[in-house]
């Protein structure tokens, strides 16, 4: 079964400072990734996604992840934390359902408090 | 361009009663995915829709939960005779192809409180 795991519920980090999310995955095949960050009272916003490639992969707002198929990690990180990034974010994977559709599985989210 | 709209944004019923909950996609879009986040939890599939058709219905309850996405219209997720357990937010997402990689765009979701 395709899933995703966030193995933190909260990451606090100082502003300016580098700040990474985790995110690991257990997927049969190609794995397909995504990240979504959600703001207070609103619907997800796509940031980025793997699908083939290079292992780091550049995102919206300067967020970027890294892709690593030996330690089955999707890891997002930005170089340079911002007050405003303080949100909470999630790591997607899709998983097939009936009839040849796709939908996707999240994790359970993580979220990120950015310290003036 | 819009993104994907939903409405209303906040909704309160009492038990009993019906909710209905409408999305329109992006346009151009003509898959849509209905998801519920209960308080302090990730989100959770529960039907995808194409025009006309249901495709997959896997995530949503039996009882009481309907889903449709007409030929013209919005998308509408039906909850009849809500419970208090249906208190969550309702999120909508559509996206353009049925590829796996085809990311989704999410509206801003239907909060819905039943007292």
């Amino acid at each position: 079964a395709q899933s995703v795991a966030q193995p933190e519920d909260q990451v606090n980090v100082a502003e300016g400072n580098p700040l990474t999310v985790k995110c690991t995955y257990s997927v049969s095949g190609n794995p397909y990734l995504f990240w979504y960050v959600q703001y207070p009272n609103r619907g997800l916003q796509f940031l980025l996604k793997y699908i083939t490639g290079d292992n780091l992969v550049k995102g919206s707002y300067g967020f970027e992840a890294e892709f690593n198929k030996s330690q089955t990690s999707f890891h997002l990180k930005k170089p340079s934390a911002l007050v405003s990034d303080s949100a909470l974010y999630f790591c997607a994977a899709p998983r097939l359902g009936r009839a040849g559709s796709y939908q996707l599985t999240f994790g359970k989210g993580t979220k990120l408090s950015v310290i003036p | 361009n819009a993104g994907v709209m939903q409405n209303p944004r906040h909704l309160v019923r009492r038990r009993g009663q019906e909710a209905r909950l409408r999305c329109s996609p992006m346009k151009g879009h003509s898959h849509v995915y209905w998801y519920r986040q209960l308080p302090e939890e990730g989100l959770k599939f529960m039907v995808y829709l194409q025009k006309e058709n249901i495709i997959d219905e896997s995530g949503m309850p039996k009882e009481r939960f309907s889903a449709e996405f007409p030929k013209e219209g919005p998308s509408i997720l039906r909850i009849q005779q809500v419970v208090r357990g249906d208190s969550a937010a309702y999120f909508c997402a559509s996206r353009q192809g049925s590829s796996s990689y085809n990311e989704q765009f999410f509206g801003p979701g239907t909060r819905l409180t039943v007292l």
